[in-house]
């Protein structure tokens, strides 16, 4: 079965402008979680979707948006970047149970903002 | 506000020898908890769990302990591998948020 998959793995981008990236879970997966990994600040929660819907959501601005499709690929949306967007953004899968239950999380997309 | 604390960033340890990594959080509500390992330029992996009606959890090498009254988590590794070389995050949640609060990680050296 093939794991989770998020594209692009590396992007530079600069001030102001926006970014969307995608993530595709594993097959049979109805959610999608999203995560910022910063040094110093670990992992920290996006939102997540299930069924197209989202059902939980961090602490972030309004610039971070999301949404996920009818096959559960979902895709995440940064508007007017700043600096301190730079960071690596996780996606995980997992069955649609519990959020705390096992999740598979994909390699990464490296976000660099100049 | 960091509800969920590593306060080593770095551990290095001898093969053959203890790994312990800490973990410490604020919430009360938590009560379900887990580590995850991330090697460079991968995702990190589930490795093992625990609720919090338990103290102690076993799985070959791995083991958690949680100690509810002090607000405080640890994972043993026993023996530590050269392969366990990685970075460490514990995570938290309480199960009518839905979310998992995750800590800022513990980079574990194995040297042989």
């Amino acid at each position: 079965k093939a794991g989770v998959t998020q594209t692009p793995r590396y992007l530079i981008k600069t001030r102001g402008q926006q970014v969307t990236l995608s993530c595709s879970p594993i097959s049979g997966h109805r959610s999608v979680s999203w995560y910022q990994q910063t040094p110093g600040q670990g992992l920290q929660f996006l939102f997540e979707y299930f069924s197209e819907t989202q059902r939980n959501k961090g602490n972030f601005p309004g610039r971070f948006s999301g949404r996920q499709f009818s096959n559960s690929r979902s895709e995440m949306n940064v508007s007017t970047l700043e600096l301190g967007d730079s960071a690596l953004y996780l996606c995980a899968s997992h069955g649609g149970g519990h959020l705390v239950d096992e999740q598979y999380f994909g390699p990464g997309t490296r976000l660099t903002v100049t | 506000d960091q509800q969920v604390k590593q306060n080593s960033p770095s551990l290095s340890v001898q093969e053959g020898r203890i790994s312990i990594l800490n973990c410490d959080y604020t919430n009360s509500m938590f009560d379900y908890f887990l580590w995850y390992k991330k090697y460079p330029a991968e995702g990190p992996t589930f490795l093992i769990s625990i609720s919090s009606i338990k103290d102690k959890n076993e799985d070959g090498r791995f083991t958690v302990f949680l100690n509810k009254s002090a607000k405080h988590l640890s994972l043993h590794i026993v023996p530590s591998q050269p392969g366990d070389s990685a970075v460490y995050f514990c995570a938290a949640s309480a199960r009518n948020t839905d979310k998992l609060i995750f800590g800022t990680g513990t980079r574990l050296q194995v040297f042989p």
